[in-house]
């Protein structure tokens, strides 16, 4: 099993739209949970980033992580053509902070 | 702004032929990273510097090899590319490696990437 576990998608959905992506992973230890979005042919950037169980809103996005399931999600509300991008989950252990593990990377696609 | 920055955006190199990726950070952060991401692929992390300290990751090929001349610049060598070296190389910073209490400290922040291609 690996460690973290990404629905690659792809996923297309309507302007305006609410989106749900989901990580799931296997490691009790980690503590730190990251969300990157990364356009075609450019770096990852830090949307969100939240520690331990809990929820996280930034405008638009909101971050969940639910560490009894080992399952974090993010949703963007009231989705824009400009969100289409890949997004990738991350998250880090006590211990071993430097090192993110990432997921592969869910493909979205918002359609005007 | 501050920022990290790659040269060049796109490589291209041939079999064997020695390669240099540049990365710079206006961040002032202490630590920097260096990932190669393979296409629909999670990056790869091969090493890190915090500071002057390098530290390998135990996969990372010996073909590969970096320096930090100084807290702004990073480098990455890939002594004898090969084909299966192909890949966006991703420079980040961190400011630390540990985190504080409420979890701060650690979080990456990436460079556009430089897209090398090896005939």
């Amino acid at each position: 099993q690996k460690e973290v576990e990404q629905d690659p998608g792809p996923l297309s959905v309507p302007e305006g739209a609410i989106v749900s992506l989901n990580c799931t992973y296997s490691n009790s230890a980690f503590q730190y949970f990251m969300w990157y979005r990364q356009y075609s042919r450019k770096g990852p950037e830090l949307l969100m980033y939240t520690y331990s169980s809990g929820n996280k809103e930034d405008g638009r996005f909101t971050a969940q992580v639910d560490k009894s399931s080992k399952y974090i999600s993010l949703f963007i509300r009231d989705s824009q053509p400009s969100d289409s991008a890949t997004y990738l989950c991350a998250m880090t252990a006590i211990g071993s902070n430097y090192k993110l593990t990432f997921g592969k990377g869910t493909l979205l696609t918002v359609n005007p | 702004d501050a920022m990290v920055i790659q040269n060049p955006r796109y490589q291209v190199t041939q079999f064997g032929k020695p390669v240099t990726l540049s990365c710079s950070q206006t961040l002032n952060h202490n630590v920097m990273y260096w990932y190669q991401q393979k296409s629909s692929q999670a990056p790869k992390l091969l090493f890190h510097y915090y500071d002057k300290d390098f530290n390998n990751e135990a996969d990372t090929p010996d073909n590969f090899q970096s320096r930090r001349p100084n807290t702004s610049f990073c480098f990455l060598d890939i002594r004898s590319p090969g084909l299966g070296d192909a890949a966006m190389y991703l420079c980040a910073t961190s400011r630390e490696t540990g985190t504080s209490r409420s979890g701060r400290g650690n979080e990456q922040f990436f460079g556009p990437g430089t897209r090398l291609t090896v005939l």
